[in-house]
Formats: C-alpha cells, sequence, structure tokens
C-alpha cells in the first residue's frame, strides 16, 4: 500500500517568501506529526495532529509557523516570511493512532536563499 | 527534557563485521526504546524496538539490548552489508502520563560499511 507522501520533494525560496509544504498521510492513520531537520542532525518535533484537530504545536519555532489539517487526512505546513534558517529538511509522519509507530515520507527539502 | 545521546557519531566498519551503536538517556521513566534507520533521501524507518520489560531483542542481523539500571541501550548489527550505510538514530520514549506522542530523537550515528 501507499505510504506517507509528501510534495514538493524540493523547494527554493527567496528570504520574505511564503512556502506551503503538503503531506498525504496513510489512509485511516488518526495521528499525523511534522518534524523539522537540520543539516547533520536529527528530527526535531513541530506539531502533532490527532484527525483535525491539533493537539499539540509546542516545537513550532515562531508565530511564523502555521500548520493545519481540515478535514483530519492531508496536511499544509505553512511558513511565512522564510528566513534563511529554515532551511531544513521538513518530515511528515502518520500513525494509526498517537502511541503507535511512526512511518515517515521522504521529506521536503527547503532551501532559503 | 530528555537528554538522548549516541556514541559513537560516526561509524566505519569493513563488511561482513559488526556494529553497535549506543544510545545513553537521562529519564529514567522512559520505557519504549526504538531505533531509526535513516537513508539518504527518505524520511526515518523504525527498524527494531524494545519495551523496559524486556532485556534484549533480536530480528535476523539486527538486535537492541537494554540496561534500564545504566540508562542506555544499544543497536547490534551483524554480518553488515553495503545497505546498512545509513544514520541511525534511537528516541527513547516515556509512557503516558510522564511523555507524550512525539518521538525525540537522539544525536545520530552515520554508519559506513566498507566493500
Amino acid at each position: 500500500g501507499a505510504g506517507v507522501s509528501q510534495s514538493p520533494r524540493y523547494k527554493v525560496a527567496k528570504r520574505g517568501q511564503d512556502v506551503a509544504l503538503r503531506c498525504d498521510p496513510i489512509s485511516g492513520h488518526v495521528s499525523l506529526f511534522w518534524y523539522q531537520q537540520a543539516l547533520g542532525q536529527g528530527p526535531e518535533f513541530l506539531t502533532y495532529f490527532q484527525n483535525e484537530a491539533q493537539l499539540d504545536k509546542s516545537g513550532l519555532p515562531s508565530d511564523r509557523f502555521f500548520a493545519e489539517r481540515p478535514e483530519g487526512s492531508v496536511s499544509t505546513l505553512k511558513i511565512q516570511r522564510t528566513q534563511q534558517e529554515d532551511s531544513a529538511v521538513y518530515l511528515c509522519a502518520s500513525s494509526l493512532r498517537g502511541w503507535d509507530t511512526q512511518y515517515f515520507g521522504p521529506g521536503t527539502r527547503l532551501t532559503v536563499l | 527534557g530528555e537528554n538522548v545521546e549516541q556514541h559513537p557519531s560516526t561509524l566505519s566498519v569493513q563488511e561482513g563485521d559488526s556494529a553497535v551503536i549506543k544510545c545513553t538517556y537521562s529519564d529514567s521513566a522512559s520505557n519504549y526504546f526504538p531505533w531509526y534507520k535513516q537513508e539518504l533521501g527518505k524520511g526515518p524507518q523504525l527498524i527494531i524496538d524494545i519495551r523496559s520489560n524486556v532485556g534484549e531483542k533480536k530480528d535476523q542481523r539486527i538486535a537492541v539490548t537494554l540496561n534500564k539500571t545504566a540508562k542506555h541501550f544499544s543497536l547490534h548489527i551483524t554480518e553488515t552489508q553495503p545497505e546498512d550505510s545509513a544514520v541511525y538514530f534511537c528516541a527513547p520514549k516515556k509512557p503516558k502520563p510522564f511523555g507524550n506522542e512525539k518521538l525525540t530523537f537522539g544525536t545520530g550515528t552515520r554508519l559506513t560499511i566498507i566493500p
């Protein structure tokens, strides 16, 4: 079956532009997570959804970061007024329920020039 | 929060030899101990996990051992193959109500298998 998919795979933005990153979780998975992975580092938690409810957004680094999952399936991570420090790989993961195994997508590599 | 460290940060082994990666954590409440493998251009993938009521678990060429007293657990890969080359992460987790659903990854170990 299909795994977690993310689009685009690569995104180059000029500083100050807004970007939107999409995640399609595994069908039927209730929980969805976003992580940020800087070069040479481990992934770091950004935010978590259970269905359409955003239960934890403690990892979002600033109010320029916004995530939504309006119908409890596809999720979008939006970054406004991108900065160079936002350059990273953004990973999406889904799980059947919150405490089950998380399955990761391939990530979106964002480069801010 | 949880302090998670891995050693070594890089490891090179000859094909066919064994590799061991150690993960040290700080929170004694942790009770779930997974290892993830991340290949270039891909997301992390769970390869093996262990719970605190078990000391060792094996799955073909990989195994995980746990020392709860010393607060560390290790990944063992035997008969290494070129496809084992990747970055490996541990992500110890606490149960409810002490923890939550998110994963806290270790610092990572880059394993290179030399043909």
